[in-house]
């Protein structure tokens, strides 16, 4: 099925690790963003990269870093992982940026979980 | 700032009740308004959307209508079904110099009983 794939759906990190989350879309989406879901807080944008070779931060993108490495896959990485990291992290694509009007496709998340 | 109010969860129905969940936003400009739905153990799944003043979203039999005047972005459904479990989103999408914002609020659960 078409859609947004995302690796691993489950983590568990010690603090000071580092990790790469996965995300690959095919539906040729231009536009891929990366969230972090946590109760009370709703969904907060980490990063978003609106075309292939760009990437721009969200709303809180401190400790996280993100490679588009080709228009298919939108990768991101905790360098040292914290406790206050534990999140649901979840990777949506679009099909253009900028327009208003296109939904975003959801991946099923990564529960990450740092002790 | 461009916010999306959702009415507080949990909520509790019967099966075959009539469901409204209410959701108003403030924006600069004219966001498009979304509904998402996340079932247990998935992710968001846009389940309708309305781009402009007056449209009407539906999908599965859920309907809400874009109403400019009151702010607001309403979800309904006439009947109610024990899968329609899940935890539901109000969103906007706001354009901002060539580049957007998606805000969503922050979800209501729905748990409906047999």
């Amino acid at each position: 099925n078409a859609g947004v794939t995302q690796t691993p759906k489950f983590q568990v990190l010690k603090t000071g690790q580092s990790m790469t989350l996965q995300c690959a879309q095919d539906m040729n989406h231009n536009s891929m963003y990366w969230y972090r879901q946590d109760p009370g807080m709703g969904l907060r944008l980490i990063y978003y990269s609106a075309s292939e070779g760009t990437t721009d931060k969200g709303e809180v993108p401190n400790g996280y870093n993100v490679s588009r490495l080709n228009k298919r896959e939108f990768s991101l990485r905790l360098e040292s992982a914290a406790p206050s990291q534990t999140s649901v992290y979840f990777c949506a694509s679009s099909l253009r940026h900028g327009t208003g009007a296109d939904g975003y496709t959801f991946g099923s998340g990564t529960r990450l979980t740092v002790v | 700032g461009d916010s999306v109010t959702q009415m507080e969860g949990p909520v509790t129905l019967s099966e075959e009740a009539f469901l409204t969940i209410n959701c108003t936003y403030t924006a600069t400009g004219y966001p498009s308004l979304f509904w998402y739905v996340q079932y247990p153990g998935e992710g968001l799944q846009l389940l309708l959307k309305a781009t402009k003043a007056d449209d009407k979203g539906s999908n599965k039999g859920f309907e809400a209508t874009y109403r400019k005047e009151t702010t607001s972005f309403h979800l309904e459904k006439g009947s109610v079904q024990v899968s329609d479990s899940a935890v539901y989103f109000c969103a906007l999408i706001i354009k901002i110099q060539g580049a957007q914002k998606l805000v969503f609020g922050q979800g209501t659960r729905l748990t409906i009983n047999p």
